[in-house]
């Protein structure tokens, strides 16, 4: 089975810089998705950004952006300035590209706090 | 707003009653999952259905859990003789397309006193 790591259960940021948040992933399939997902306290979880295995750039969306590292099974989310509303439990996931996959694996988190 | 929509939104039962949780997924989309997160943890994936079928089912799906879905819109997850290591948020996600992008719901908060 695919596992998620996040090695840093929590995670904190000044205002205005930026911080980058850590996946790792075992997997033995070559084509798969990665995503990071957003679960602000007591509110739903969010897409923030997904990546498609394939392809080699680096997905971005505004201010978060990943470094994908296929060989090192490596995931990162970077957040550049880092706003107050962007504290959550982040969470990296995984799912195989194969039609007849389902569902996602989820890593244990990482709790972000952003400082004022 | 048309997310995904799930109710109620917390449950305080005692341990032996039966809970039944909804689920409104996403009008267009036909793909939709049950997942359980405990605190401290990601969530684990419980069942998928894609219209009425339900496709898969994980092995923490107990035979105390149901799922159904039938008529390929909503869906209803109950527990029967509920179990205090039942407390969790239960979560329900939807999508379109194969390889589509999950939407979350807001979840349903399960206390078992």
């Amino acid at each position: 089975a695919q596992t998620v790591t996040q090695s840093q259960p929590e995670m904190s940021v000044q205002e205005a810089e930026t911080v980058t948040l850590s996946c790792t992933y075992d997997t033995s399939e070559s084509d798969y998705y990665l995503f990071w997902y957003k679960q602000p306290p007591s509110r739903q979880m969010i897409l923030v950004i997904r990546q498609e295995a394939y392809k080699q750039q680096n997905a971005t969306e505004n201010r978060f952006s990943v470094n994908f590292q296929k060989a090192a099974k490596s995931f990162s989310l970077k957040i550049s300035d880092s706003q107050l509303g962007d504290a959550a439990m982040y969470f990296c996931a995984y799912r195989s590209a194969w039609a007849g996959a389902n569902n996602l694996f989820f890593g244990t988190g990482t709790r972000l706090t952003v400082i004022p | 707003d048309t997310g995904v929509s799930q109710n109620p939104r917390h449950k305080i039962t005692k341990r032996g009653q039966n809970v039944t949780f909804r689920c409104d997924p996403i009008s267009e989309h036909n793909r939709l999952y049950w997942y359980r997160q405990t605190l401290g943890q990601g969530p684990e994936f419980l069942t998928y259905f894609q219209n009425e079928a339900q496709l898969e089912k994980s092995r923490l799906l107990s035979d105390r859990f149901s799922a159904e879905r039938p008529k390929g819109s909503f869906s209803t997850l109950e527990i029967q003789r509920t179990e205090q290591g039942d407390s969790a948020m239960y979560l329900c996600a939807s999508s379109g397309k194969v390889g589509d992008t999950q939407y979350f719901g807001p979840g349903t908060r399960l206390t078992v006193l």
